[in-house]
């Protein structure tokens, strides 16, 4: 019974594609969210979502867009694939209040890679 | 200058030994994470804390607020320990998760 499920695990697309990565959680939080993970490991923020409402965008390009149907489920979906955009993606998620913070749960990621 | 600074960014450690990993942060917080991400990619959250000090088998978290301060002891170290350890915290002003660039441990047996 995973709390974080991604997919799929590995990517390898060309550049121009459109892909999406599928992120799912069982955990009844109400914010999940999507970081990409450079090649030095460092973690960046990419999207943070609320009950269905983006509430932070790290200035991300608009050709990565995420897609909420339901509080369970963040989507990631990135047009026009770029070199640049090989990196891990982590979806995560936590139950966020004004008096309370959970810890983060984060999914296994997903490697993408564009050649 | 990243508002999340960790030391070391790489700690070599034989195996028994005590290991201390440093966070200070520049921003006021609501909670301070320690992560632990092993060389298969995988990120577990480790503590989540506010203040004083927590503890989980052989894995010490301490925080300092007003120092802006966050040290994660692990005793006995084991080969298995192995990995980045992230601290990130949650920015009171906006919210925001800001996370340090990881300190890369190598227990060697």
């Amino acid at each position: 019974d995973t709390a974080v499920s991604q997919t799929p695990k590995y990517l390898v697309t060309q550049m121009g594609n459109d892909k999406s990565i599928k992120c799912e959680q069982n955990l009844g939080h109400d914010t999940m969210y999507w970081y990409k993970q450079d090649s030095k490991k460092f973690l960046k923020i990419m999207f943070s979502y609320n009950n269905k409402e983006l509430i932070i965008n790290e200035t991300v390009p608009n050709r990565f867009s995420p897609k909420s149907p339901d509080k369970a489920h963040l989507n990631l979906h990135i047009n026009s694939l770029e070199l640049g955009d090989s990196a891990v993606y982590f979806c995560a998620s936590s139950q966020v209040g004004v008096f309370y913070n959970s810890p983060l749960h984060f999914g296994n990621g997903t490697r993408l890679t564009v050649t | 200058k990243n508002e999340v600074e960790q030391s070391p960014q790489n700690l070599t450690a034989q195996e028994g030994e005590f290991i201390t990993i440093n966070c200070s942060y520049s921003v006021g917080i609501s909670a301070l994470h320690w992560l632990q991400q092993h060389p298969g990619g995988g990120i577990v959250s480790l503590f989540m804390l506010s203040s004083g000090k927590k503890k989980h088998g052989r894995l010490i978290a301490t925080i300092n607020i007003q120092e802006k301060h966050s040290s994660l002891h692990i005793t006995a170290s084991h080969p298995r320990d192995s990995a980045v350890y992230i601290c990130a915290v949650r920015s009171g002003a906006t919210n925001k998760l800001i996370f340090g660039t990881g300190t890369l441990l190598a227990v060697q047996p």
